[in-house]
């Protein structure tokens, strides 16, 4: 079945540093969907990716489709300790449109003041 | 709106207890699933609700059952629980296909012993 990998698992940064996620599909995507969770709270939807190769941005979030529609990545830009959270990616397989979303397992973001 | 609602928030059960996890969702949404999820494994889908009278099973459904009378409601049923299946359970829902925004609920922390 598909499988959804993202790297790191963990990542520590010193507030103002960058942090890079990455979300690597076995199957091509239709679409592809981020979330962030915060410590002890539920996934809330950042955005959502349609096109290939497609970028969006939400201030000093950059987020990334790839142009096979089988990766993405997330990027922050000077990070601040509201950002400290885990980010997943999710999405369902393409020409697949059940409710039939994957989400990686995340990558978990901790954010030195 | 309240949009996504679960009860309880926490709860302890014995090996071989039955329990139902209530989900609830007042914005008429089509779509409703089931996840859980356990350190470093990310969201697991276990069952899904593509409309009233409509479920399917997800990635992790056994030991698991669902049923969808109305829009508003998708209960979970632990038929006999096992330690196995402690673990954080989030209820969501979306408006239509794979394709649209997920909303969670707060989720239910459940301990087996």
């Amino acid at each position: 079945g598909q499988q959804v990998m993202q790297i790191p698992q963990y990542q520590h940064v010193q507030e103002g540093e960058d942090f890079t996620t990455y979300c690597n599909s076995s199957t091509t995507l239709s679409n592809i969907q981020w979330y962030k969770q915060r410590p002890g709270g539920h996934p809330v939807f950042l955005i959502q990716l349609v096109k290939s190769g497609e970028v969006k941005k939400q201030k000093r979030l950059t987020f990334q489709f790839g142009e096979a529609k089988k990766n993405s990545s997330l990027h922050i830009t000077a990070t601040q300790t509201t950002d400290v959270g885990t980010y997943f990616c999710a999405g369902p397989p393409f020409k697949d449109y059940g409710q039939n979303f994957v989400f990686g397992p995340g990558t978990r973001l901790s954010v030195l003041p | 709106n309240a949009g996504v609602t679960q009860t309880p928030k926490f709860q302890v059960l014995k090996t071989g207890q039955s329990m139902t996890l209530q989900c609830a969702q007042d914005m008429n949404h089509e779509y409703m699933s089931w996840y859980r999820q356990d350190p470093g494994m990310g969201l697991r889908l276990i069952h899904y609700s593509v409309g009233a009278g409509i479920t399917d099973q997800g990635e992790v459904p056994n030991g698991y059952n669902v049923s969808r009378s109305t829009t508003e409601d998708f209960p979970l049923r632990l038929l006999s629980a096992a330690p196995s299946q402690t673990s954080v359970y989030f209820c969501a829902s979306n408006r239509r296909s794979g394709t649209d925004t997920q909303y969670f609920g707060p989720g239910t922390r459940l301990t087996v012993l």
